[in-house]
């Protein structure tokens, strides 16, 4: 059963923000929630991750929901190198992480 | 600089033959990872160990399998008994709830 729910796929412009969202609905109180975004042919590169509070590093910020069902992944500049599928994954045990199928971002000039 | 090696890049097979993918990691993590990815897929996992000598199957393990005799090493054996084994394969590490190290990938095909 898929744990996340995700668009399929998402455009931007270049230099503007982006707002990435996941529904998580099933969500128990001890799962983090984790984004990784993908290049092709590369390894997921993991972006970010939290678990009640919102969270910012240098790549990107995530905002999760205060009944922590849904998330959004924010890129606050998308750049042609944000262009990448973004996974959002629920974390619900130490060491067994699930992708689903992830969200295709697709950025233009 | 620390990370996940995974060799080779491309792998060929021949079918009815078995072929172990390489996964190294000199990142001090105690959990290992493989999982399979086809194209326009997500990633599913195949196996994973938490600790040395002890592995557990994950959601598509039948005609694969590993061991897990060093915390550096995590070797794939992609066996016969794989009825589809052409797929992009993915070596990860973690250690706590820190997230995960991928590797580079392996891309394998059965000629």
């Amino acid at each position: 059963d898929a744990k996340t729910t995700q668009p399929n796929s998402m455009e931007s412009n270049e230099e503007e923000p982006v707002h990435l969202p996941c529904n998580h609905s099933t969500i128990s109180g001890t799962d983090y929630i984790h984004w990784y975004r993908q290049l092709p042919s590369q390894g997921p590169e993991y972006v970010i991750h939290g678990l009640t509070s919102n969270v910012n590093n240098r790549m990107a910020s995530l905002a999760i929901a205060e009944d922590r069902k849904s998330s959004t992944l924010i890129l606050h500049r998308a750049t042609l190198r944000d262009a990448a599928v973004y996974y959002c994954i629920l974390m619900y045990n130490n060491n067994d992480m699930r992708f689903g199928a992830g969200t295709r971002l697709t950025v233009k000039p | 600089d620390g990370g996940i090696t995974q060799s080779p890049k491309y792998l060929f097979r021949k079918e009815g033959q078995n072929v172990t993918l390489s996964c190294e990691q000199n990142l001090n993590h105690d959990a290992m990872y493989w999982y399979r990815q086809d194209p326009g897929q997500g990633l599913r996992l195949i196996y994973y160990s938490q600790i040395v000598n002890d592995f557990q199957k994950g959601d598509i393990a039948e005609g694969y399998s590993v061991s897990r005799e060093k915390k550096e090493s995590f070797p794939l054996t992609v066996t016969s008994a794989q009825k589809n084994p052409t797929a992009f394969y993915l070596c990860a590490s973690s250690q706590g709830y820190a997230g995960y190290t991928f590797g580079s990938g392996t891309r394998l095909t059965v000629v």
